[in-house]
């Protein structure tokens, strides 16, 4: 079972703004390490949209911004719009035992 | 531009091995670490196993340590993972990914579009 939680679903009307949560520990996200975000849209690879906390890739568009605060993060995505449905994860590494990287439980996106 | 192909998956019974590959194309593959991270039918992404560059470091999740094999070959610029006493748990789409490490982070910057490995009898 994953180290780091996130909401399973959030929703919102096209040009909201939804934020997703991600809840580490003093092991992880707490210890200092970065984190960084994928998206998967339905039936394809996850890509990456977010890395080092804040960082957009190439392409990213500016709607999707990230951020860290003691041992949780956050990815936003303001002016929400239809392509944005899809299954989001974060990630960090793992100080811990069990394996160094880690993904969130991943979150649903619906825009209603 | 960066291209990273999966082949390799297929049904296998329980117990049974698999071997995945995984071809890279459009960067220096020896310069950097690789990954497969595979997602269960309806699940989430889980992380199985790094290789370094060279292949100096190797980490594999617990939940298949000591019946998977992360390896590499430079170069035929291909990723591998050796399956062994598969499980029905072990059932899912499995990427490959490619590493990008500094200092507190390490993240999978390309990935592959998968290979489905159904272990069921």
């Amino acid at each position: 079972q994953s180290v780091l939680t996130q909401p399973p679903s959030v929703s919102g009307a096209p040009g909201q703004r939804v934020t997703i949560s991600c809840t580490g520990s003093s092991s992880n996200i707490g210890a200092g390490y970065d984190v960084h975000w994928y998206q998967q849209l339905p039936g394809t690879a996850p890509k990456l949209l977010i890395y080092g906390n804040s960082n957009r890739p190439s392409g990213v568009p500016d709607r999707f911004s990230g951020s860290k605060s003691g041992t949780s993060a956050s990815l936003a995505i303001s002016g929400l719009q239809a392509e944005d449905e899809a299954d989001y994860y974060c990630q960090s590494y793992d100080s811990s035992l069990s394996g160094p990287y880690v993904f969130g439980t991943g979150t649903k996106v619906t825009v209603l | 531009e960066v291209q990273l192909v999966e082949s390799g998956g297929g049904l296998v019974k329980p117990g049974g091995s698999l071997r995945l590959s995984c071809a890279a194309s459009g960067f220096t593959f020896s310069s950097y670490s690789m990954n497969w991270v595979r997602q269960a039918p309806g699940k989430g992404l889980e992380w199985v196993s790094s290789i370094s560059s060279s292949s100096s470091y190797i980490y594999y999740a617990d939940s298949v340590k000591g019946r998977f094999t992360i390896s590499r070959d430079n170069a035929k610029n291909s990723l591998y993972l050796q399956m062994n006493s598969l499980r029905a748990e072990d059932t899912a789409v499995y990427y490959c990914a490619r590493g990008r490490i500094g200092s507190g982070w390490y993240y999978f910057d390309y990935w592959g579009q998968g290979t489905l490995v159904t272990v069921s009898s």
